[in-house]
């Protein structure tokens, strides 16, 4: 069945800092990938996604790349700020049905301090 | 536009009780999927309605039941509670059309505690 295993955190970080979230996923078939953020009290909002192999999905700063030949999307963003603390979840979905079932990983908590 | 409600948002009750969890989608959605979130977890998918009717089902007992609406709103229905049923539950909404790939867009949850 689906899958994805997400880097375990928490992760903290000073403000300004490189950010990497590792996401790697088992599937059949070559799913869609979404990264999906849990600010504080407040439900799941869409942070990105990518559709097919070596798409680029891009948002408020943050990317993440779908590789295919790794299995792997990974989250990334260049200089976080304090505002970015939050839950990061990576997800898979069947492709081109991205409203069924999603697949979620357990959550990578971030904590950015000033 | 008001995005994807739910109610209550908090709850409380006792092992063995009943549970009714509500949720409206956002304007235009027709499809609501229900997922659980334990303490420290993903999510995990309990159910999808479309069309007034279940069409997909995750892992879970038939204590989980839900029924959508012709408003497409939906209930989640939850009997015999037991202790592992707390959890955030969170309702997501979404557009069926003609098989395009179509962004879930989720609520805040209902936050349910089983004493």
């Amino acid at each position: 069945g689906n899958s994805v295993t997400q880097m375990e955190g928490p992760v903290t970080l000073s403000e300004e800092a490189f950010l990497t979230i590792n996401c790697t996923y088992t599937a059949t078939g070559y799913p869609s990938l979404f990264w999906y953020v849990q600010y504080p009290g407040e439900g799941l909002q869409l942070l990105l996604k990518a559709t097919k192999a070596d798409d680029k999905g891009s948002n408020k700063g943050f990317e993440a790349t779908y590789r295919k030949e790794t299995t792997s999307f990974h989250l990334e963003k260049g200089s976080v700020q304090v505002s970015d603390s939050a839950v990061y979840f990576c997800a898979l979905g069947r492709a081109n049905f991205g409203n069924e079932k999603l697949t979620f990983g357990t959550g990578t908590r971030l904590t950015i301090i000033p | 536009d008001a995005g994807v409600t739910q109610s209550p948002t908090h709850l409380i009750k006792t092992r063995g009780q009943q549970v009714t969890l509500r949720c409206s989608p956002k304007s235009g959605h027709d499809t609501v999927s229900w997922y659980q979130q334990a303490l420290g977890q993903g999510p995990q998918f309990i159910f999808q309605y479309y069309e007034e009717e279940e069409r997909q089902r995750g892992n879970f007992p038939d204590r989980f039941s839900g029924h959508q609406f012709p408003n497409y709103s939906s209930e989640l229905n939850v009997n015999a509670l037991l202790l592992g049923d707390s959890a955030l539950y969170l309702c997501a909404s979404s557009q069926t059309s003609g098989g395009h790939q179509e962004t879930q867009y989720f609520g805040p949850g209902t936050r349910l505690l089983v004493l």
